[in-house]
């Protein structure tokens, strides 16, 4: 199985700090990532794929960059509406696997 | 509107079972793989099954193959998880999502999950 490792698994910015959250997968994923981000009591929302892809709609403070095993998303000026947890998934090989989810919280 | 709409959560024993339903609208469900992915309280993600369009390839995770069964029936829309020999490890939010598709990559929803508590 792919091992996705996440990091960090909390961080705390504030609100318009540059934020990196990154993934380091067990093996090469081609760039099949997909970023998500999940509010309390809600269902994960999609806001990258491909790696890098934003999906229609995301804010473009919100971006992925990486390749091979190290993937990064940045949120590049903290908005409080962006307190989440985001997960990273590899859809490279089954099973497919999520990272461990990073807590973000402002301030 | 895509719209998943998962049911038939609620409290399941110890060794027993309960079948989860999922029931899309708003695209063409048969031409999608869809996946079961659960949350345990206070966890992260963990993919569990997915099904092809047709419903003739299913795949599992370790933690899952051989006491839970993904089906789905296309005429209705509905994804089915039937789950046996429950234990508290699978006490979770259950969500079925769009499988990810390298044609429509962008094609990504999940409906709003339905809670399983595995207790006696």
């Amino acid at each position: 199985d792919i091992q996705m490792t996440q990091s960090p698994s909390s961080l705390a910015a504030s609100v318009g700090d540059r934020v990196t959250i990154t993934c380091q997968a067990s093996q090469d994923i081609n760039k099949c990532l997909n970023w998500y981000q999940q509010k309390p009591g809600k269902a994960p929302q999609l806001l990258i794929h491909d790696a890098s892809i934003l999906r229609t709609g995301v804010p473009s403070r919100f971006s992925g960059s990486g390749s091979g095993t190290d993937l990064t998303l940045t949120i590049t000026s903290l908005q409080p509406e962006d307190v989440a947890t985001y997960y990273c998934l590899q859809y490279e090989e089954l099973p497919l696997t999520f990272g461990g989810g990073t807590k973000v919280e402002i301030e | 509107e895509v719209q998943l709409l998962e049911s038939g959560g609620g409290l399941g024993q110890p060794g027993g079972s309960l079948r989860l339903s999922c029931t899309a609208s708003g695209f063409t469900f048969s031409s999608y793989a869809m996946s079961w992915v659960r949350q345990a309280p206070g966890k992260g993600l963990e993919w569990i099954s997915a099904l092809s369009g047709s419903g003739s390839t299913a795949l599992y995770a370790d933690s899952v193959r051989g006491r839970f069964t993904i089906s789905r029936d296309n005429s209705k829309n509905t994804l089915y998880l039937d789950m046996n020999s429950l234990s508290a490890g699978d006490t979770a939010v259950y969500y079925c999502a769009i499988y990810p598709s390298t044609e429509r990559p962008d094609f990504d929803y999940w409906g709003q999950g339905t809670l399983v508590t595995v207790s006696s």
